[in-house]
């Protein structure tokens, strides 16, 4: 199975963008990249995907490699609630609805 | 719409006693999941459905779980009998059928129920 590579955690400045990495090196064509977080106490939360072009929403911005072995989470404007683990996930092709977290990258933020 | 309904918040029981977790899914998912969560191995998949049916239980731990969707608007996920490496934080989840092309459907976790086994 496809996985994924993040850092264990990154720190950010309050109203500062974050940048949160993933390497999915082998990665195959029709693998989604997902995107979800998970505040303290609470169960995870969607937050984006995408295939290959990049993604905005209301929460983030996804920018994809060109060869897709690589995409990164963008927060334009970190704050305090932002604070989370973040997990790049892949839906695995033929196995679309089954998502399986990995350990994820930690955000903390400060002021 | 109230989200994923999960009960209890939390369970306190003593080690080979049944515990019983149970879920209401988002009125009209198509899939249901149960993810188990420790400090030690993350959150791990045990089981999903689809249209009340098992679609992969490789994730189950051993015959000690088992897991019902017996209708649309409730699971349950039993423990008979439980051990204290079962302590952790479960959590179900539900999603739409993704269109076509459209990668998995977003997930809707619910709140967890925090077990623990003394």
């Amino acid at each position: 199975d496809a996985k994924t590579t993040q850092p264990n955690s990154m720190e950010s400045n309050e109203e500062e963008p974050v940048h949160l990495p993933c390497n999915h090196s082998t990665i195959s064509g029709t693998d989604y990249i997902h995107w979800y977080r998970q505040l303290p106490s609470q169960g995870p939360e969607y937050v984006i995907h995408g295939l290959t072009s990049n993604v905005n929403n209301r929460m983030a911005s996804l920018a994809i490699a060109e060869d897709r072995k690589s995409s990164t989470l963008i927060l334009h404007r970190a704050t305090l609630r932002d604070a989370a683990v973040y997990y790049c996930i892949l839906s695995l092709t033929g196995t679309a609805s089954k998502l399986t977290f990995g350990t994820g990258t930690r955000l903390q933020v400060t002021l | 719409d109230a989200g994923v309904i999960q009960s209890p918040r939390h369970e306190v029981t003593e080690m080979g006693q049944e515990v019983t977790l149970r879920c209401k899914p988002i009125s009209g998912h198509d899939y249901l999941f149960w993810y188990r969560q420790t400090m030690m191995r993350g959150l791990e998949l045990l089981i999903y459905f689809n249209n009340n049916v098992p679609i992969d239980d490789s994730g189950m731990p051993e015959d000690r779980f088992s897991a019902k969707m017996p209708n649309a608007s409730f699971s349950t996920l039993k423990i008979q009998p439980s051990e204290p490496r079962d302590s952790a934080v479960y959590f179900c989840a539900s999603s739409f059928r993704p269109g076509a092309g459209q990668g998995a459907g977003e997930l809707f976790f619910g709140e967890g129920s925090r077990l623990t086994v003394l």
